[in-house]
């Protein structure tokens, strides 16, 4: 069954604090997303993973960083969140280039207080 | 940069009622066009795509057409269900043959049926 898993589902955290988001799929699909959605601007990348450690940042990187040690596996980080991080975050995946489907998981819904 | 455009927020319609979400773009490349579905609390999925001009496509009942001389794929359906009540996304992707991976999305259109 083909999946992406997004874990935690929902998350609050302090400002100043580290947040860890991880993302798993199924697929083995080389390039993997991370988009936070927030209300009136749709989705904006963050972070694009073309495989294991080839990374390369996308629209609005600042505050971010990911990590792809495995293919299966895309993590991204906060180091010490702010309050204007709070949004929901999908990751997603996809085989290949991007005129292939984009497979998103359920998403992770973050609050930073 | 690459820009997709969604004029309408909001949409309310009644069931039965035919629909059409505008999506316009811009890019220097070749074009490859998607919407995309998101119904409450769940993930976004594909609903069609196409880089084909002046070919319809169509999925589940809605279809579009991409015009590059108008630089449109515009999302339709001859009548709308309760269940059609989601919000939907147009993006956009480069068909530069390379890998950029980079999919730009609009803003989103809200659609709410109502019996």
């Amino acid at each position: 069954d083909m999946k992406v898993t997004q874990m935690p589902r929902y998350l609050i955290k302090r400002m100043g604090e580290n947040v860890l988001l991880e993302c798993g799929q199924d697929m083995s699909h080389e390039t993997m997303y991370w988009y936070r959605q927030d209300p009136g601007l749709g989705l904006q990348l963050i972070y694009i993973s073309y495989d294991v450690d080839s990374n390369s940042e996308g629209d609005i990187p600042k505050g971010y960083r990911v990590s792809r040690k495995k293919r299966e596996h895309f993590s991204l980080i906060l180091d010490s969140a702010k309050t204007n991080q709070t949004s929901v975050y999908f990751c997603a995946s996809s085989f290949g280039a991007s005129q292939n489907t984009l497979y998103f998981g359920a998403g992770t819904r973050l609050s930073v207080l | 940069g690459d820009s997709v455009t969604q004029t309408e927020g909001l949409v309310t319609l009644t069931k039965g009622l035919p629909v059409m979400l505008n999506c316009t773009y811009q890019t220097t490349y070749s074009p490859f066009l998607f919407w995309y579905v998101q119904h409450l609390n769940e993930a976004p999925k594909l609903l069609l795509k196409s880089s084909t001009d002046n070919k319809r496509t169509e999925h589940q009942g809605f279809y579009a057409t991409l015009h590059k001389s108008s630089s449109s794929f515009h999302l339709q359906k001859s009548s709308v269900q309760l269940s059609d009540s989601a919000l939907y996304f147009c993006a956009l992707s480069e068909e530069t043959g390379g890998l950029s991976g980079k999919l730009t999305f609009g803003e989103g259109t809200q659609v709410t049926v109502i019996s």
